[in-house]
């Protein structure tokens, strides 16, 4: 079956702008994640999902972050008034329950601010 | 204060050796869970396993084996008979309540 996607596989953006990034998680999965890993360094836990519970937002670096998900589908993360050190690879996972850790991880999204 | 600390950066090890990757985790929490994630050079995240703070019981999946030990707060991977296709960045994280916190990463090469 399908996996999780994302998209845009690659983003290049220039300082100061707004950023949308997609998660399409694998069709049932309830818990959705998302990480960012910058160039050459390890990984970093932004948010994640379990069904409609309200998300703990206390591991979005800033408050130019955001993320939505509307029920058990797509996932968006937003990025405000970008600045270079936004520049990373955003990761997202999902898994049938939260107990299962991001489990299913998808391609990423090379984001780049100029 | 959650903490995971991967105090090996780098290994190398030649082809059918054995690697052990140390993990130590800092937390308060009574219950959190444990995990090892490998990243190729590809670059795909890959999940291996998870263990909740309740099961000290050792795991062995094929040449993987993990080795849960409260007592020192450590959650070390072994791979036995490496191979070449080993060869990544493997992370261990600690997850308590909302959060997960990982490890720096350690860089395995199996060289042939």
């Amino acid at each position: 079956g399908a996996g999780v996607s994302q998209s845009p596989s690659n983003k290049v953006t220039e300082k100061g702008k707004d950023v949308e990034l997609r998660c399409d998680p694998i069709s049932g999965h309830t818990a959705l994640y998302w990480y960012r890993q910058r160039l050459g360094q390890g990984l970093e836990f932004l948010i994640y999902f379990q069904g409609n519970s309200a998300p703990d937002k206390s591991g979005l670096p800033s408050d130019r972050f955001s993320a939505e998900r509307t029920g058990e589908s797509v996932s968006t993360l937003t990025i405000q008034r970008t600045q270079q050190e936004d520049s990373a690879v955003y990761l997202c996972a999902s898994s049938l329950s939260i107990l299962a850790g991001g489990k299913y991880f998808g391609p990423g999204t090379r984001l780049t601010v100029t | 204060a959650q903490k995971v600390t991967q105090a090996q950066t780098e290994i190398s090890v030649v082809e059918k050796e054995d690697v052990t990757l140390d993990c130590v985790y800092e937390t308060r929490d009574t219950t959190y869970y444990l995990f090892w994630y490998k990243q190729p050079p590809s670059g795909e995240l890959v999940f291996l396993i998870r263990r909740n703070s309740f099961d000290e019981q050792n795991e062995i999946s094929g040449r993987y084996s993990w080795n849960f030990q409260k007592s020192t707060s450590s959650f070390n991977f072994t791979i036995t008979a490496s191979q070449v296709v080993d060869s990544a960045v493997y992370f261990c994280a600690l997850n308590t309540g909302n959060q997960f916190y990982f490890g720096t990463g350690t860089s395995l090469t199996v060289i042939p």
